[in-house]
């Protein structure tokens, strides 16, 4: 079946360190990517998404490459700031408009 | 106001009682989740509906139940909560239409603790 993998955290870091945060999935067919996150205390919501092999997305100095042949997404920020702690989700959506399933997460802690 | 909106943020109750979670949306979109997140766990999802009448199963809907009310409205129920229903409960909407993708767009959240 469809599945997301991340790497297990957390992901303890220094203010201006680089991050990489590993994210690989089962899917059959083409799906769609996308990492979430979610602050203390809130919902989740979009960071980047991508909808085919090669795309880019990107935001807020966050950036993930769809990258079919090894079925992978990873999240990268060249510099993390105190304020990016969270919890990172990676998810995919099977097919058009199918339920997103997610992965366990992965919190990022960031200190000054 | 928040464009996903869910009653009650917190609450807590005793095993056997009968909980309901509510969730109204102003976005216009026709799809709407519920999951429920727990430690280690992720997200995992309970039911979907992708219009009024129509309610699918997701992942883990054992001990719950669901019921569209209208386009903008998605309540889920607990029956007879029990203590492994503590968690965190997110409601969500998507239009594949307008995004062309159907991203997630979520609530705040309701904790709930079953005592």
């Amino acid at each position: 079946g469809n599945s997301v993998t991340q790497m297990e955290g957390p992901v303890t870091l220094s203010e201006e360190a680089f991050l990489t945060i590993n994210c690989t999935y089962t899917a059959t067919g083409y799906p769609s990517l996308f990492w979430y996150v979610q602050y203390p205390g809130e919902g989740l919501q979009l960071l980047l998404k991508a909808t085919k092999a090669d795309d880019k997305g990107s935001n807020k100095g966050f950036e993930a490459t769809y990258r079919k042949e090894t079925t992978s997404f990873h999240l990268e920020k060249g510099s993390v700031q105190v304020s990016d702690s969270a919890v990172y989700f990676c998810a995919l959506s099977a097919q058009a408009g199918t339920a997103l399933i997610f992965g366990k997460g992965t919190t990022l802690s960031v200190s000054s | 106001d928040a464009d996903v909106t869910q009653t009650p943020r917190n609450r807590i109750t005793k095993t056997g009682k009968r909980i309901m979670l509510e969730c109204s949306q102003t976005k216009g979109h026709d799809r709407m989740y519920w999951y429920r997140q727990d430690p280690g766990l992720g997200l995992r999802l309970i039911y979907y509906s992708f219009d009024v009448k129509d309610i699918n199963k997701g992942e883990i809907s054992d001990g719950y139940s669901v019921s569209r009310q209208a386009q903008a409205k998605f309540s889920l129920s607990l029956e007879s909560a029990i203590p492994n229903q503590t968690a965190l409960y997110f409601c969500a909407t998507s239009d594949l239409i307008r995004t062309g993708t159907g991203e997630l767009f979520f609530g705040e959240g309701s904790r709930l603790t079953v005592l």
